[in-house]
């Protein structure tokens, strides 16, 4: 399997301009997540979902969109980027069967808004 | 009040030194609780759950106190690639799984 990937690695956007941050999982995962990392900081919820066809809000969801289609993909959507939004986004995932409840991330992508 | 604090560190120890980092968390519906380790640049990965009765895995234990909403990682014969930062999480049992990220605890092991 090759888990949680999220493409792309890196990316550089200027203010207003819109981007969607891909992130794919081949473990049948239920639940997916976008987290988004501040220098220094601890990872903050974006949004979730907790099956296809099913999205919620997490912590910081303004600015961001996602939807959900398929068991295996939860694109995040920015549209009009603004600085504040540069950060390292991480994906993960979760089986709803799992015991130990460990989330799967992604390597994450880095992005700068100019 | 954040809902959960660490000490940010960093810790600056030589290797073979035990260190400890503490964490406290505000919500006292938590239900799980974790140690995650992040490298720089890379993707938090799950260290160790915390049990109630506490739990050792090698040289890394851990410790939960409900009374005092109180988390410990205790790391014995520190290596130097323990050098890292130290995550820790809570998940308050609903049915989304949502975890909750303290801003970590940075650990640099010198030789």
């Amino acid at each position: 399997n090759a888990g949680v990937t999220q493409t792309p690695k890196f990316r550089i956007l200027k203010i207003g301009q819109s981007m969607t941050l891909q992130c794919t999982q081949d473990m049948n995962h239920n639940y997916m997540y976008w987290y988004r990392q501040d220098p220094g900081m601890g990872l903050k919820l974006i949004y979730y979902s907790v099956g296809a066809g099913i999205t919620d809000k997490g912590e910081v969801p303004n600015g961001y969109n996602v939807s959900r289609s398929t068991t295996e993909d939860f694109p995040l959507r920015l549209e009009l980027a603004a600085p504040s939004q540069t950060s390292v986004y991480f994906c993960a995932s979760i089986s709803r069967t799992s015991g130990r409840r460990e989330q799967f991330f992604g390597p994450g992508t880095r992005l700068t808004v100019l | 009040r954040k809902e959960v604090e660490q000490d940010p560190g960093p810790f600056n120890v030589p290797e073979g030194a035990t260190v400890a980092f503490n964490c406290t968390y505000s919500n006292s519906a938590s239900q799980s609780f974790f140690w995650y380790r992040q490298d720089c640049r890379k993707e938090p990965k799950l260290l160790m759950s915390v049990y109630s009765s506490g739990n050792e895995d090698g040289r890394f234990t851990a410790q939960l106190n409900r009374a005092s909403q109180y988390i410990s990682l205790l790391i014995r014969d520190s290596k130097l690639s323990d050098s890292a930062t130290y995550l820790c999480v809570v998940n308050i049992v609903d049915s989304s799984y949502k975890l909750i990220f303290g801003s970590g605890t940075r650990l640099l092991v010198r030789p």
